[in-house]
């Protein structure tokens, strides 16, 4: 069973571009959150999602950032007009359905974006 | 606002002894309190949960507990070695199920030989 597999690894964009973080569960989860890591930092929550609903994004920024979770696909996190702050590693978590077992998070290897 | 608070130095143990860490939490009444291994450039790995109702829970080397009147939990490593060197993180969530799930910023451990 392949774990979480996000990609890119590695972003550079220049700044006023498009950033797109794509995020693949592990198979049979219908839980996705997207997470921001700044170096020697906690993990900042940025949206919960479940397939083609956003069920929580209080810690999304209200602008330039968006997410999605298809029906098909992977989920996406998408950054728009990015600029040297939003440089960060973002880590993809998926879980599984059912009680008990929901609430443990499995995490991808992240991908971290550069902005220059 | 909800806080979580974990050792704000980094920890270092000498091999062999035992490494305790320290979440302390405001403002919230979790469900479940988790703890996750991090190591550089890689994402979190989870380790342990425990539940409101539960006091203590172990895994090989590791010991959680959790007392919700003192809002804390404590994390316990063992016979520490190298290999346990990383950050932890403490985690919380609440009932619902649309909960997310409340990190902490972490302790870097390092086990010296």
């Amino acid at each position: 069973n392949a774990g979480v597999m996000q990609n890119p690894r590695h972003l550079v964009r220049r700044r006023g571009q498009e950033a797109r973080l794509r995020c693949s569960p592990m198979k049979g989860h219908s839980h996705v959150y997207w997470y921001r890591q700044l170096p020697e930092e906690g993990l900042k929550f940025m949206v919960y999602l479940q397939k083609e609903n956003i069920i929580d994004e209080s810690g999304m920024p209200k602008e330039r950032f968006s997410a999605e979770f298809p029906k098909e696909g992977p989920s996406i996190l998408r950054i728009q007009q990015v600029v040297r702050g939003d440089s960060a590693a973002y880590f993809c978590a998926s879980s599984p359905t059912g009680a008990g077992e929901e609430y443990i998070q499995y995490f991808g290897a992240g991908t971290r974006l550069s902005v220059l | 606002s909800q806080k979580i608070e974990q050792n704000s130095e980094a920890l270092n143990i000498q091999e062999g002894k035992t490494a305790t860490l320290t979440c302390n939490y405001t403002n919230y009444s979790p469900a479940y309190l988790q703890w996750y291994r991090q190591d550089p450039g890689r994402g979190p790995v989870f380790l342990l949960l425990i539940r409101e109702n539960e006091k203590e829970k172990r895994k090989e080397r590791l010991k959680v507990t959790f007392d919700t009147t003192l809002k804390q939990s404590l994390f316990h490593i063992t016979a520490s070695q190298p290999a346990d060197s990383a950050t932890y993180l403490c985690a919380l969530t609440g009932y619902s199920s649309a909960s997310k799930i409340i990190f902490g910023s972490g302790t870097r451990l390092s086990i010296r030989p």
